[in-house]
């Protein structure tokens, strides 16, 4: 089972339409991360979110997290076909360190 | 040197053979970690290193993957006797902090292994 889990696995969005991406874990997270990552290319780093109830917005894009600190979204307002590639939650699960992953999702945006 | 490099960068091998990848962190940067990605899915985690120390290897998928780093700078990922399954895309990160670091982790730009 996936101590992170993703949702949804995959998204078609028309561009112009908002969108979602939600990711969860069964224990309380030290740090969340949001990467975004397009097709045999790496990792690019989006927003670190570490408080319960911290949002952060980055141009069209805003990531929270709740105030139990085990689930964070991100929204995408008005996507537009840039905003297509695998979206992955990071999250560290320890007070050693140790990262992890979720699924991701993969976004394709319409034009 | 400025970012995560790691090597090679494009790996065939026969099955059976074994493979070492390098990873060569950001200077300073006394986390190192080690992930497989397989085609369309996301990051599962391998191990992860505190300075030379590895607090985790709980990810590693056989006894056939090893991983060790010296010097808290270069780390080799180790696969013997290879087989079809671990074809994949193997990322390699590296941050300063022990913990939760502010500025997130910085990826190499992956070592993908195909064996035949």
């Amino acid at each position: 089972s996936q101590e992170l889990e993703q949702s949804p696995q995959s998204l078609i969005v028309q561009e112009g339409k908002n969108l979602t991406i939600n990711c969860t874990s069964s224990k309380t997270l030290y740090g969340l991360y949001w990467y975004k990552q397009k097709y045999g290319e790496g990792l690019i780093f989006l927003m670190m979110l570490q408080k319960g109830g911290e949002e952060k917005s980055h141009e069209k894009i805003t990531a929270k997290l709740d105030e139990k600190k085990q689930q964070s979204s991100l929204h995408i307002t008005a996507s537009q076909p840039s905003h297509a590639g695998i979206y992955l939650c990071g999250a560290v699960i320890s007070n050693t360190g140790k990262l992890i992953f979720g699924q991701g999702t993969t976004l394709q945006v319409k034009p | 040197g400025a970012g995560v490099s790691q090597s090679p960068s494009n790996k065939v091998t026969e099955k059976g053979k074994d493979v070492e990848l390098r990873c060569d962190p950001i200077s300073g940067h006394t986390a190192l970690y080690w992930y497989r990605q397989r085609l369309g899915q996301g990051l599962e985690f391998l191990i992860y290193f505190q300075g030379n120390s590895a607090p985790d290897k709980s990810g590693l998928p056989s006894d056939r993957f090893s991983a060790e780093r010296t010097g808290e700078s270069v780390s080799t990922l180790t696969i013997q006797r290879t087989q079809q399954e671990d074809s994949a895309v193997y990322l390699c990160a590296s941050s300063t902090a022990g913990t939760v670091t502010n500025y997130g982790y910085t990826f190499g730009s992956g070592t993908r292994l195909t064996v035949v």
